[in-house]
């Protein structure tokens, strides 16, 4: 069956702190998508990254960064000399393929609830 | 108005009202979704339309009854709730439901529901 775990519920960090948000998939499917969101206190899911299964090539965005980690099932996310803006929810997602062998149906994590104080 | 809007934004109902929540896409994507968002919970996927024909029912009870008259409207009628039912409902679009391989899909800013 497929799972994520982020086993960090609640994270906080003082400004300019740099900080990694784990997350730990399980799946038998060997074409699969990893994907991060970020929920705001506004409420809306906002996409930030997906990966291909195939591709095992870190990925930095400014101050964001992914570590995929298939031979651990691992997909971590680190934020460089975080911000308060950073403050948010950060969900982990695993894209499931259904009997055709399309991915369509996303398994969430739990979220870790990430503070940065000023 | 661009990306992905949901009215209301909060919700206060009885345990006999009926009301409907609306969700509207702006990037014409084929596909959406309803979801719900409970605390301590993994995000759990109600409804799924595909080019307005609904996919996936996640075993959702007939209180929640979904109605997608094409594909950049999503509604979400709701009657006889119970408190339990309290919860972020959220709605979100991807470019293809059926056949897709990247499949991000883009979220509303939600419904807070609160069911009395």
């Amino acid at each position: 069956a497929q799972k994520v775990t982020q086993a960090q519920t609640e994270i906080s960090v003082v400004e300019k702190e740099d900080v990694t948000l784990d997350c730990v998939y399980e799946t038998r499917d060997t074409t699969y998508y990893l994907f991060w969101y970020k929920q705001p206190p506004s409420g809306e899911l906002v996409f930030l990254i997906r990966r291909n299964s195939f591709d095992e090539q870190n990925e930095i965005s400014g101050r964001y960064s992914w570590n995929f980690q298939k031979s651990t099932s691992s997909f971590n996310f680190t934020i460089t000399a975080s911000q308060v803006v950073d403050s948010a929810v950060y969900f982990c997602a695993l894209s499931e393929a259904n009997n055709a062998g399309n991915n369509r149906k996303l398994i969430w994590g739990l979220g870790t609830s990430l503070a940065v104080n000023p | 108005e661009t990306g992905v809007t949901q009215t209301p934004r909060h919700l206060v109902m009885g345990m006999t009202n009926k009301k409907s929540l609306k969700c509207e896409q702006h990037l014409g994507h084929n596909a959406m979704y309803w979801y719900k968002q409970s605390a301590k919970k993994p995000l759990e996927l109600m409804f799924v339309y595909s080019l307005e024909e609904r996919v996936e029912n996640n075993s959702v009870p007939s209180r929640f009854s979904p109605e997608c008259p094409n594909s950049s409207h999503l509604f979400l009628h709701l009657h006889t709730l119970q408190p339990e039912d309290s919860a972020l409902y959220l709605c979100a679009s991807s470019q293809s439901g059926l056949a897709g391989r990247n499949n991000e899909q883009f979220f509303g800013p939600g419904t807070r529901l609160t069911v009395l």
